[in-house]
């Protein structure tokens, strides 16, 4: 059974038009991870939850945006996506600090 | 600064041969993880291997093998008798204490083709 989802595995959206990538967990870990990967490079952490502190990253441009509103569940939001904004966007939960990270299988997203 | 070397970016070898995944690593922590993800071609990061770094015991597990060399800050990853569907991109990531918290630093990724 999938322990961290994403949906949805696709998302089509249009140059400028605000999008919602979404990101459940069933192990309860208290940190949620996201992070943009493209085309033949390694994932780009944008921030991350430890439980409901965020921590965002230096060079994480303003357009994006996330939520977490419980355990369970972490929003992505890109307000004004932009051509460069096409990716692989994958979710990430981790319990302790030494413990690998559980990665969803991604929701890769294409702006027309 | 915390950094990860996967110098190979692109293998290919022909299915049943070995294959070794070469990874170097910078740290200044005493305390990391070392880890590796496999990415098939459908995208999701699968879990692999986590080391510590007061464990240096190689690991065996079915065709996969791991050397952790810490006088040479090298983890590297072994594929024995590669099959067709090892096909992916690995990535070996590191996460140290101090000022990264944890936060993995990735390699750039080997795509490994097997074919048949």
């Amino acid at each position: 059974d999938a322990m961290v989802i994403q949906n949805p595995r696709y998302q089509v959206t249009q140059f400028g038009k605000p999008v919602t990538l979404s990101c459940s967990q069933t192990l309860n870990h208290n940190v949620m991870y996201w992070y943009q990967q493209k085309s033949s490079q390694a994932p780009k952490l944008l921030f991350h939850y430890y439980d409901k502190d965020f921590n965002n990253e230096a060079d994480t441009p303003d357009n994006f945006q996330s939520r977490r509103p419980n355990t369970s569940f972490c929003f992505l939001d890109i307000r004004s996506p932009g051509l460069g904004d096409a990716a692989m966007y994958l979710c990430a939960t981790r319990e302790g600090k030494n413990q690998p990270q559980h990665f969803g299988d991604g929701t890769r997203l294409s702006i027309l | 600064a915390q950094k990860v070397t996967q110098a190979q970016t692109e293998i290919s070898v022909v299915e049943k041969e070995d294959v070794t995944l070469d990874c170097v690593y910078e740290t200044r922590d005493t305390t990391y993880y070392l880890f590796w993800y496999k990415q098939p071609p459908s995208g999701e990061l699968v879990f692999l291997i986590r080391r510590n770094s007061f464990d240096e015991q190689n690991e065996i597990s079915g065709r996969y093998s791991w050397n952790f060399q810490k006088s040479t800050s090298s983890f590297n990853f072994t594929i024995t008798a590669s099959q067709v569907v090892d096909s992916a991109v690995y990535f070996c990531a590191l996460s140290a204490s101090g000022g990264s918290n944890y936060k993995l630093t990735f390699g750039k990724g080997t795509l490994l083709t097997v074919n048949p």
